[in-house]
């Protein structure tokens, strides 16, 4: 019973090309996260959504476009991609509350661009 | 700016302890996590602390003291399986969390 699941594990595309990464969680949190990690390993946050609605959104590229159709889905799609996006990217979840709560983390998306 | 400052990496051998430090300067203050991540997995969480003090769990323990900005996790009886890198995060007073790069630790028979 994998808590927060994403897809594909690995994806491999050529520079140029429109992709995206499916999560899904099934704890029943509110907030959902999309993070990126660089290969300095550096845990970089994305997005953050609660309730299906957009809290936090750093600064990316607008390239990048989460959509939350409920709220246990946070999906992450990429058009036109770039070498540089080249990383593990990583869909997280946490539990409602008033105070910063521990993450449940996807097993990742390690995302190759040729 | 905001910044967390870990080691690197590390050398521990099998069966001795290990204290990985962790210091921070971050906008407020909203309590320090500590993650275990193996290569090529995803982060788990392993402490949580927002008072200072020690926080002990098993053969795990994580310090914090506010004051110094300063963290520290703590392993003992070391196993081959605790070979992963660390990584400290601290909640800033948007409740963000920031991260550290993390310090892989090398466990040696």
């Amino acid at each position: 019973d994998t808590a927060v699941s994403q897809t594909p594990k690995y994806l491999v595309t050529q520079m140029g090309n429109d992709k995206s990464i499916k999560c899904e969680q099934n704890l029943g949190h509110d907030t959902m996260y999309w993070y990126k990690q660089d290969s300095k390993k550096f845990l970089k946050i994305m997005f953050s959504y609660n309730n299906k609605e957009l809290i936090i959104n750093e600064t990316v590229p607008n390239r990048f476009s989460p959509k939350s159709p409920d709220k246990a889905h946070l999906n992450l799609h990429i058009n036109s991609l770039e070498l540089g996006d080249s990383a593990v990217y990583f869909c997280a979840s946490s539990p409602p509350g008033q105070g910063p709560e521990k993450l449940f983390f996807g097993s990742g998306t390690q995302l190759s661009v040729l | 700016g905001q910044n967390i400052d870990q080691p690197t990496e590390m050398t521990a051998t099998e069966g001795a302890i290990v204290q990985i430090n962790c210091t921070y300067q971050t906008s407020g203050f909203n309590g320090l996590f500590w993650y275990q991540q193996h290569a090529g997995e995803a982060p788990t969480f392993l402490s949580y602390n927002v008072l200072d003090g020690l926080e002990e769990k098993g053969r795990f323990s994580s310090f914090l003291s506010r004051s110094k900005g300063y963290s520290y996790l703590l392993l003992k009886e070391l196993q081959m399986k605790d070979s992963a890198s660390y990584l400290c995060a601290v909640s800033d007073s948007n409740y963000q969390l920031i991260w550290g790069a993390g310090t892989k630790l090398i466990i040696k028979p």
